[in-house]
């Protein structure tokens, strides 16, 4: 079973504030993937990775920084979060090779409230 | 650029009752169709995924199709039960592309 752990859960911060949300994969994986989850709007890919050193811009990447560390750790930057980034955001993760790469195994999100 | 649009927000169904949820997709690419499900407090996980045209998937009693001449997909259930209450997504990967796009999401509520 896939294993994407996120962190923190749960994470405050104010407008301006500088925020890292952390995601950690433990069954080498190659996809990483950060969504972001509001009502009326569904899932949004913000960017994604192939591999470490590697990083794809997604759908909603405005105001948003990522970096692919290893292949097991994936971050999401917000150097001057505004009250628009306020969401829960999900990190997933999905097998790079033929049938299996369909499949996402997503984290339990982070929370982020920015006042 | 290819878009899923789920346009019913919420569906409420009593205990046997028949869900059926609609999508529809735009690529101009060669997609495959999944269905994810996302309980309450969790990530959403995979519930089905439709490869052919005109073929079905199915898992834990839903059923689920696509029409390539309608560019629509569709999830269904004879009868759902209090334990399918959930968020349902829609969504779409392109053949050629490394990203998977979402519906909106589908929030089914089941009345005891």
């Amino acid at each position: 079973e896939a294993a994407v752990t996120q962190s923190p859960r749960n994470k405050v911060t104010v407008t301006g504030g500088n925020v890292t949300l952390s995601c950690r994969q433990t069954n080498s994986h190659n996809y990483m993937y950060w969504y972001r989850q509001d009502t009326g709007h569904g899932l949004r890919l913000i960017h994604y990775s192939y591999g470490a050193g590697n990083l794809q811009i997604g759908d909603v990447p405005d105001g948003y920084k990522a970096t692919r560390t290893t292949q097991e750790d994936f971050f999401l930057l917000l150097e001057l979060a505004s009250p628009s980034q306020t969401s829960l955001y999900f990190c997933a993760s999905s097998d790079g090779t033929g049938r299996k790469q369909n499949t996402l195994y997503f984290g339990a999100g982070t929370r982020l409230s920015v006042l | 650029g290819d878009s899923v649009i789920q346009m019913q927000g919420q569906v409420t169904l009593s205990e046997n009752d028949f869900l059926f949820i609609n999508c529809t997709y735009s690529t101009t690419g060669y997609p495959t169709l999944f269905w994810y499900v996302q309980y309450s407090g969790e990530g959403p996980q995979l519930l089905l995924q439709v490869t052919t045209a005109n073929n079905k998937g199915s898992s834990r009693g839903f059923e689920a199709t696509y029409d390539k001449g309608t560019t629509s997909f569709h999830l269904q259930k004879t009868s759902v039960q209090e334990i399918d209450s959930a968020v349902y997504y829609c969504a779409m990967r392109d053949y050629n592309q490394g990203k998977l796009i979402f519906g909106q999401g589908t929030k089914l509520s089941i009345k005891p």
